[in-house]
């Protein structure tokens, strides 16, 4: 249980185009999700929190503008990069906060993250 | 104080030897350590997870150790296999999920 589906697993863009990566919570409800970038041989970078039904909270340094974070359901997360240019280029990862109901503590699984190439 | 560092930045181990990668946190209120592993182009996917009530935890060949007055872990991956070569992330987050903190993470190599 507890899976998160992000799709596409990559993309390749034209500079000044948009992008929108999905990622859904296939067998639970995300009340709060989370994006994160990460770049070769980095640690993840938490850009933004969504929760559903409010607007994003984003991270100090991370425009809000360029990437939109759209969380409509408990099920949907959406993040669009808007104005790509190759400096976006990383990959892109998901997560929602869940409880592991047997012992009643809160940890987070991740989708299987969307590489954005942006030429 | 939301910092978890984690060392080493990179380990390299002949297949069948034991790998260790350790981490230490600041924040008393961090109440869940879980670790996970990560192959390129992919998510973090959890491998296994302790809380501050027990000192070890062995799932198969992975098992965490856990000093709380010491404020440290560690993964120790016995009979290590060249498939699980990736990067290992080491986290913390407090009992409600919130303030979840990732390590810088560790690159392990193993050699065939």
């Amino acid at each position: 249980g507890a899976v998160v589906s992000q799709h596409p697993s990559w993309v390749i863009c034209k500079s000044g185009t948009s992008v929108k990566i999905e990622c859904r919570s296939l067998d639970f409800q995300a009340t709060t999700m989370f994006w994160y970038r990460q770049f070769p041989k980095q640690s993840l970078m938490l850009m933004a929190t969504s929760n559903e039904g409010s607007k994003a909270t984003y991270e100090q340094g991370v425009e809000k503008d360029k990437f939109l974070i759209n969380h409509a359901s408990l099920t949907l997360s959406t993040l669009t990069v808007t104005s790509a240019h190759p400096e976006d280029s990383s990959f892109y990862i998901c997560s929602a906060r869940v409880a592991w109901t047997a012992l009643v503590v809160y940890g987070y699984t991740f989708g299987s993250g969307t590489r954005l190439t942006v030429v | 104080q939301q910092q978890v560092k984690q060392s080493p930045q990179s380990l390299i181990v002949q297949k069948g030897g034991i790998s260790i990668i350790n981490c230490a946190y600041e924040n008393t209120a961090f109440d869940y350590f879980p670790w996970y592993q990560q192959f390129p182009g992919k998510g973090p996917a959890l491998l296994i997870a302790i809380r501050p009530d027990v000192s070890e935890k062995k799932e198969g060949r992975f098992t965490i150790s856990f000093n709380k007055s010491a404020k440290q872990f560690s993964l120790h991956i016995m009979d290590s296999q060249p498939g699980d070569s990736a990067t290992y992330f080491c986290a913390a987050t407090d009992n409600y999920g919130q303030n979840f903190v990732f390590g810088p993470g560790t690159r392990l190599s193993v050699l065939p």
